[in-house]
């Protein structure tokens, strides 16, 4: 499986714009970039993907580098209920989620 | 459609006793998959099915795990003669084949063994 890294952890504070690194050097040319996110005491919850294009949605926005080595999950107005573990996942299609320990973001009001 | 539900939230047991946990996938999802999640860890996978089939198991998963998925609906987790080292989360999630746009998580149950 592909590895991803990131940071173990990350603060932001609340209504600031949060942005999420994960370096996934050995990605290959049909893995695509997930993001979980999960909340304490729940299941993870599925934010966004992409494969090589930037992709936005109603909950965060997705930036690929070009070489696709690495990409940002972007937060554009945090809050509080943003607080969670963040997953960055390669997969390719039908392969099982394989899941790292994340990063911890904290909201600060 | 309510998601994906878990029965039951938490379970307490005494080391040694059998425990069954049930997921209720998503109606139409015809991939149901099992995960354990360990304290400080992110999700671990156990096995999942399409539709009645088991087509993988994980490694963690040993002979006192079984799952079933009867009729291609609800799913069963058991573990018998549990240790105190099967303490975690215990995760269910399902998608429709591949699930291009991911799983779709439960909420899980929390077992304690005590």
């Amino acid at each position: 499986d592909a590895k991803t890294t990131q940071p173990n952890s990350m603060e932001s504070n609340e209504e600031e714009p949060v942005h999420l690194p994960c370096n996934h050097s050995t990605i290959s040319g049909t893995d695509y970039i997930h993001w979980y996110r999960q909340l304490p005491s729940q299941g993870p919850e599925y934010v966004i993907h992409g494969l090589t294009s930037n992709v936005n949605n109603r909950m965060a926005s997705l930036a690929i580098a070009e070489d696709r080595k690495s990409s940002t999950l972007i937060l554009h107005r945090a809050t509080l209920r943003d607080a969670a573990v963040y997953y960055c996942i390669l997969r390719n299609y039908g392969q099982n989620f394989v899941f790292g320990p994340g990063t911890r973001l904290s909201v600060l009001p | 459609d309510t998601g994906v539900s878990q029965d039951p939230r938490h379970k307490i047991t005494k080391r040694g006793q059998n425990v069954t946990f049930r997921c209720d996938p998503i109606s139409e999802h015809n991939r149901l998959y099992w995960y354990r999640q360990t304290l400080g860890q992110g999700p671990e996978f156990l096995t999942y099915f399409q539709n009645e089939a088991q087509l993988e198991k994980s490694r963690l998963l040993s002979d006192r795990f079984s799952a079933e998925r009867p009729k291609g609906s609800f799913s069963t987790l058991e573990i018998q003669r549990t240790e105190q080292g099967d303490s975690a989360m215990y995760l269910c999630a399902s998608s429709p084949d591949g699930g291009l746009y991911g799983y779709t998580f439960g909420s899980g149950t929390r077992l304690t063994v005590v």
